[in-house]
């Protein structure tokens, strides 16, 4: 099984800032690796698929970027509505597997 | 407007037995993989299974295998998991999700999500 690892577990952060999440796969997972941004009490959203293509619909302040084993999603110009849980999760074998989540949370 | 609406979920003994469905609408039901995915209460999310179109592929976690069961009627555009011998840890959330594929058909992601239904395994 391909784990997946999230850093850091949580995070705190303001209004405006800039902030990055790193996924690391325990083996390659040839790109195939997407975002999802989880509020409380609701379903996941994806905001990124293939790494690095964005969503339609989401918005451009989000962004993805890695290859192989190594993934990062960045938050430029944080907005109140971005504080949420965030999970990686790779699409390349079975099982399919999450990253264990990012808890943003406003500082 | 895209829904998907599950149903089914409630209270279970362990060793009990549950069938959770999900209405699809809004979209080319028998065009889509389907998954279902859980979260148990205040963890992370747990992929359990897919299926093909027309069902004739299914992949399951091993934590589940031989005792939940996917399976879906494209004339009645609904997707359904057996659940026998529930055990503590099945207690989750359990969303009904539809996949997309990206540019190439080896890229996929989860793109619909139902609001998910809660089964509850205690004694």
């Amino acid at each position: 099984d391909i784990q997946m690892t999230q850093s850091p577990s949580s995070l705190s952060a303001s209004v405006g800032d800039r902030v990055t999440i790193t996924c690391r796969a325990s083996q390659s997972t040839s790109g195939n690796l997407n975002w999802y941004q989880q509020k409380p009490g609701k379903a996941p959203n994806v905001l990124i698929y293939s790494a690095s293509t964005l969503h339609g619909g989401v918005p451009s302040r989000f962004s993805g970027s890695g290859s192989g084993t190594d993934f990062t999603l960045t938050i430029s110009d944080l907005q109140p509505e971005d504080f949420a849980t965030y999970y990686c999760q790779q699409s390349y074998t079975f099982p399919i597997t999450f990253g264990q989540g990012t808890r943003l949370e406003i500082k | 407007e895209v829904q998907l609406v599950e149903s089914g979920g409630g209270l279970v003994q362990p060793g009990g037995s549950l069938r959770l469905s999900c209405a699809a609408s809004g979209f080319t039901f028998s065009s889509y993989w389907m998954s279902w995915v859980r979260q148990a209460p205040g963890k992370g999310l747990e992929w359990v299974a897919n299926i093909k179109e027309d069902g004739s592929e299914k992949y399951y976690v091993d934590s589940v295998k031989g005792r939940l069961t996917i399976s879906r009627d494209n004339a009645k555009n609904s997707l359904s998991l057996q659940m026998n011998s529930l055990r503590a840890e099945d207690a989750a959330v359990y969303y009904c999700v539809g996949i997309r594929f990206g540019e190439t058909i080896n890229h996929w992601y989860f793109d619909l999500w139902g609001r998910g239904t809660l089964v509850t395994v205690s004694s």
